[in-house]
């Protein structure tokens, strides 16, 4: 168990719909990022956050956007959704988001879009 | 940009035999490298890292050792065993400007192993 959590483990919806995945860090932990693991794409960075400042940008698309909030949860909103979209996405946290850090991961929110 | 580049999978060993999956990556800083395992229906656990050339993590049998001359951190472990079956995946992260860290991670290396 790393310590991060991550809700709901699953999630199916419909094209053109809208999703929130919710991420718990590590209790400590400042930095939290976000990844998508698909089939095609492998494991890409979406976006990182530092003590609720956006810090690193990735390859997110302009139809998803996140936060991370005072208690240091964060959210990803997915919008407008695609069959593409389709896939794992992994939060992780770091203590104060240094390149030297291990990152911690949660199990994922495995999405569905039908 | 950076990149890592690990050896395409899948990789078929029996109990025992020695395992090595290589990893060479490309960056315009001073990364720090990383080996991440994915078992299956699992998130991603650390395996191990260094952070500098020269150095070798290790840990649960497995070394990797950073080669700054070679831009390489292959994996090894000596006597694989049934439960190191998983997605092994090579990673680096480096420092930018701004101090972002994002992980990049190579396409993964799916290792089983039979008895």
């Amino acid at each position: 168990d790393s310590g991060v959590t991550q809700t709901p483990k699953h999630l199916i919806t419909a094209t053109g719909q809208r999703v929130t995945l919710r991420c718990s860090p590590r209790s400590g932990d400042l930095s939290v990022y976000w990844y998508q693991q698909s089939l095609d794409q492998g494991l890409q960075f979406l976006i990182q956050y530092y003590n609720g400042e956006e810090r690193a940008k990735g390859n997110i698309l302009e139809r998803f956007s996140a936060q991370q909030f005072p208690d240091l949860h964060s959210e990803l909103n997915l919008s407008s959704l695609e069959l593409g979209d389709s896939a794992l996405y992994f939060c992780a946290s770091s203590e104060q988001g240094g390149p030297r850090e291990t990152q911690y991961f949660g199990p994922g929110t495995r999405l569905l879009v039908l | 940009g950076n990149s890592v580049t690990q050896m395409e999978g899948p990789v078929t060993l029996s109990e025992e035999a020695f395992l090595t999956i290589n990893c060479t990556y490309t960056a315009t800083g001073y990364p720090s490298l990383f080996w991440y395992v994915q078992y299956p229906g699992e998130g991603l656990q650390l395996l191990l890292k260094a952070t500098k050339a020269d150095d070798k993590g290790s840990n649960k049998g497995f070394e990797a050792t950073y080669r700054k001359e070679t831009t390489s951190f292959h994996l090894e472990k000596g006597s694989v065993q049934v439960s190191d079956s998983a997605v092994y995946f090579c990673a680096l992260s480096d420092q930018r400007n701004s101090g972002n860290t994002p992980l990049v991670f190579g396409k993964g290396t799916r290792l089983s192993v039979i008895a």
